[in-house]
């Protein structure tokens, strides 16, 4: 129950294609979804985050996805460019965990030019 | 602005020794976190610290493991009598607030531990 189940684990598309990645949950308690961004040898960072009263959440070329009946969401990055290149978890915490993020496995972009 | 800083970034060591990762929150922070990842893995959560209190440690194994938030100076992730299977990468973040109403984690660079 405490899960986040994330696919697919790697992904490879061309420059200005649309990349998507997908998460699901089980825990009907989570209600905040962040996704993070990983580049090789770093530390992961906050790229976007939505919670469940909305549907959807757009930032620049990023968006997520929020399917709540069927506790799903997914990150789309819109004109994929060579710079998105890196690993990208989904994640889930619930109102009652103080930073207890639950994150998915993880999915490695590769952007090709 | 320095972010969250973790030393050191790279430790090997060898069975039985012991294992001390230090990290410093970003100013004005006040909550630790660390998380671990294991190779082609997601993060784990393993303890929640505020100073001077651990919060949540549902996540750290029984033994060997131990963590510490002082009133003065670093964090410190400390593991005792290493056994290979230690062998990852530790992540520290920090937050200002508790982190659960925004999630909102500042994760340092982490630091890689080797046990040979």
């Amino acid at each position: 129950q405490q899960q986040v189940k994330q696919s697919p684990q790697s992904l490879i598309v061309q420059k200005g294609g649309i990349s998507i990645i997908n998460c699901a949950y089980e825990n009907t308690a989570f209600d905040y979804f962040p996704w993070y961004q990983q580049f090789p040898g770093k530390g992961p960072a906050l790229l976007i985050a939505i919670r469940p009263d909305v549907s959807e959440k757009k930032e620049g070329r990023f968006t997520i996805s929020f399917n709540k009946s069927a506790k799903q969401f997914s990150l789309h990055i819109m004109d994929s460019q060579p710079g998105d290149s890196a690993t990208y978890f989904c994640a889930a915490l619930g109102s009652s965990n103080t930073g207890k993020l639950i994150f998915g496995q993880g999915t490695t972009l590769q952007v090709k030019p | 602005n320095a972010g969250v800083m973790q030393n050191p970034r790279h430790l090997v060591r060898r069975r039985g020794q012991e294992a001390r990762l230090r990290c410093s929150p970003m100013k004005g922070h006040s909550h630790v976190y660390w998380y671990r990842q294991l190779p082609e893995e997601g993060l784990k959560f393993m303890v929640y610290l505020q100073k001077e209190n651990i919060i949540d440690e549902s996540g750290m194994p029984k033994e060997r493991f131990s963590a510490e938030f002082p009133k003065e100076g670093p964090s410190i992730l400390r593991i005792q009598q290493v056994v290979r299977g230690d062998s990852a990468a530790y992540f520290c973040a920090s937050s200002r607030t508790s982190g659960g109403n925004t999630g909102e984690l500042f994760f340092g660079e982490g630091s890689r531990l080797t046990v040979l």
